[in-house]
């Protein structure tokens, strides 16, 4: 089982929509949470941490639900330029890697 | 915000060969670098870290004789691909933090490297 699971899309969204991404993952040591976006061959861009109390960022909110091992993003409004990969990514209590998931592509269309 | 400056951005060589990588921080001093691997519609995978003046921990699986990582200076980290063969074409991309409490992690561009 991977470290850190996502589905892979792609979610296929109209300009406007809102759309959810999940991530689960397996490590209950996992103390910190965050998402990134990364464009194609380009590098990973932090998006938000994630916070246990959920926190928002405004069209972008993430959730933490530490008990069921799972975060969500959720993006309100799709913009055309929100078309990126969203990766799920946990850091480990005590160390200071980074584990990234496998990311989930998100395509907004006019 | 912090800059770490990542070379070349990509790279075509023969099977054989060797090919470094570089990655400076350009103002900051980066106490720990880590090296990551994605091949496509994969995740990044670390492949190793490393500490100035210290030998790099590499993770299970990776090779320390064929990917050579040297971090000689607190702006300065390289990683050596030697004897590429077209198995190790990837892209692959460093990340720097600065210590001293400092949890932000500041990533290079990527190199994406194809062995022919």
């Amino acid at each position: 089982r991977k470290e850190v699971e996502q589905d892979p899309g792609p979610f296929n969204v109209p300009e406007g929509a809102t759309v959810a991404f999940n991530c689960t993952y397996s490590n209950s040591a996992s103390q910190s949470f965050f998402w990134y976006r990364q464009d194609c061959r380009k590098e990973p861009k932090l998006l938000m941490s994630v916070y246990s109390s959920g926190n928002e960022d405004g069209r972008f909110t993430a959730q933490l639900n530490r008990a069921s091992q799972y975060i969500s993003l959720l993006i309100r409004d799709s913009k055309l330029s929100d078309s990126a990969t969203y990766l799920c990514v946990v850091r480990y209590t005590g160390f200071q890697k980074l584990v990234f998931g496998t990311g989930t592509r998100l395509l907004v269309s006019p | 915000g912090a800059v770490v400056s990542q070379h070349p951005s990509w790279v075509i060589c023969k099977s054989g060969t060797s090919v470094k990588i570089e990655c400076r921080s350009l103002d900051f001093q980066a106490t720990t670098m880590f090296w990551y691997r994605q091949f496509p519609k994969q995740s990044l995978m670390l492949m190793a870290t490393s500490n100035e003046g210290s030998k790099a921990t590499y993770e299970q699986g990776v090779e320390k004789d064929k990917f050579l990582i040297n971090h000689a200076s607190l702006t300065l980290s390289t990683l050596t691909v030697t004897s590429a063969h077209p198995e190790d074409s990837s892209f692959y991309i460093c990340s720097a933090r600065a210590g001293g409490g400092d949890e932000k992690l500041f990533f290079g561009s990527g190199t994406q490297l194809s062995v022919l």
